[in-house]
C-alpha cells in the first residue's frame, strides 16, 4: 500500500542553522509529492511540490527533490528562522488522486 | 480567490450526540476531501466528493459520513460521538478531475475543532 515516513522531532535548530528533514515513501507507480506546513492553531498550507521523478520544488527557500530511486523526497533549507517553526508534513497523491497520505509530521522549533 | 472555509471553527459535543461539519470549497474546486487530525493518529483520509458522489473512502466507521451539493460545498456528519472523536477535522479542496490537474494540490481550510465530553 501507499505510505509516507517522516524523521521523529521535535527537532530544534539555531537560527541561520541549516534543516533538513527527511522523508520516504512507498506508493504504487510515480506520486505526487508534497510538503505542507502547519503553524500553530491553523490548517495545512502547501509549502512545495513535485509531480514527477527528478523535479526539484522550491518555494520559501526550502528546497525538496523527487527521489525516485531511494524514493525520498527531504525537505532542506540553507539558513532557518525563528518565523519557520512550525510542524511539517510530507504527504503524497496516489495516482488515482482524491486524497492526500502524509506522515506523521516534524516539529521543527527554531531558537534566535 | 477566497479560500477553503469552514464552520464552525469550534465546537463542543457530548457522547452520544451527533455533529456535522460544513465547507466551502475555493470557488471552480469540484473535489472535496475530509481529514481527522488527532495527536496520537496524525493526519487520516475520512474520504473525498467529487460532483456529488463520494469518489474515496478511508478505513472510518459508518458514523462517519459526508455528501456534497450541487454548488461543491460538502458537509460530513458524525453520529453517536465518542470520546475518541475529539479532533481538528479539515477540508481540502482541490481542482482534480476538472481539468485542473496540478498533481493533486490540495487546499486545505482552517479546520473544526471538535470536543467531545
Amino acid at each position: 500500500g501507499n505510505s509516507v515516513t517522516q524523521m521523529e522531532g521535535p527537532v530544534t535548530l539555531s537560527e541561520e542553522a541549516f534543516l533538513t528533514i527527511n522523508c520516504t515513501y512507498t506508493a504504487t507507480g510515480y506520486p505526487s509529492l508534497f510538503w505542507y506546513v502547519q503553524y500553530p492553531g491553523e490548517g495545512l498550507q502547501l509549502l512545495l511540490k513535485a509531480t514527477k521523478a527528478d523535479d526539484k520544488g522550491s518555494n520559501k527557500g526550502f528546497e525538496a527533490t523527487y527521489r525516485k530511486e531511494t524514493t525520498s523526497f527531504h525537505l532542506e533549507k540553507g539558513s532557518v528562522q525563528v518565523s519557520d517553526s512550525a510542524v511539517y508534513f510530507c504527504a503524497l497523491s496516489p495516482l488515482e488522486g482524491g486524497k492526500l497520505i502524509f506522515g506523521q509530521g516534524t516539529e521543527l522549533s527554531v531558537k534566535p | 480567490k477566497a479560500g477553503v472555509t469552514q464552520t464552525p471553527r469550534y465546537l463542543i459535543k457530548t457522547r452520544g450526540q451527533q455533529v456535522t461539519l460544513s465547507c466551502s470549497p475555493i470557488s471552480g474546486h469540484r473535489s472535496v476531501s475530509w481529514y481527522q487530525q488527532t495527536p496520537g493518529q496524525g493526519l487520516q483520509f475520512l474520504f473525498e466528493y467529487f460532483s456529488e458522489t463520494q469518489r474515496n473512502k478511508g478505513n472510518f466507521p459508518g458514523r462517519f459520513s459526508g455528501r456534497q451539493f450541487s454548488n461543491s460545498r460538502s458537509e460530513m456528519n458524525v453520529s453517536t460521538l465518542e470520546l475518541g472523536d475529539s479532533a481538528l477535522y479539515l477540508c481540502a479542496s482541490s481542482g482534480w478531475g476538472s481539468g485542473d490537474e496540478v498533481g493533486n494540490e490540495q487546499f486545505f481550510g482552517p479546520g473544526t475543532r471538535l470536543t467531545v465530553l
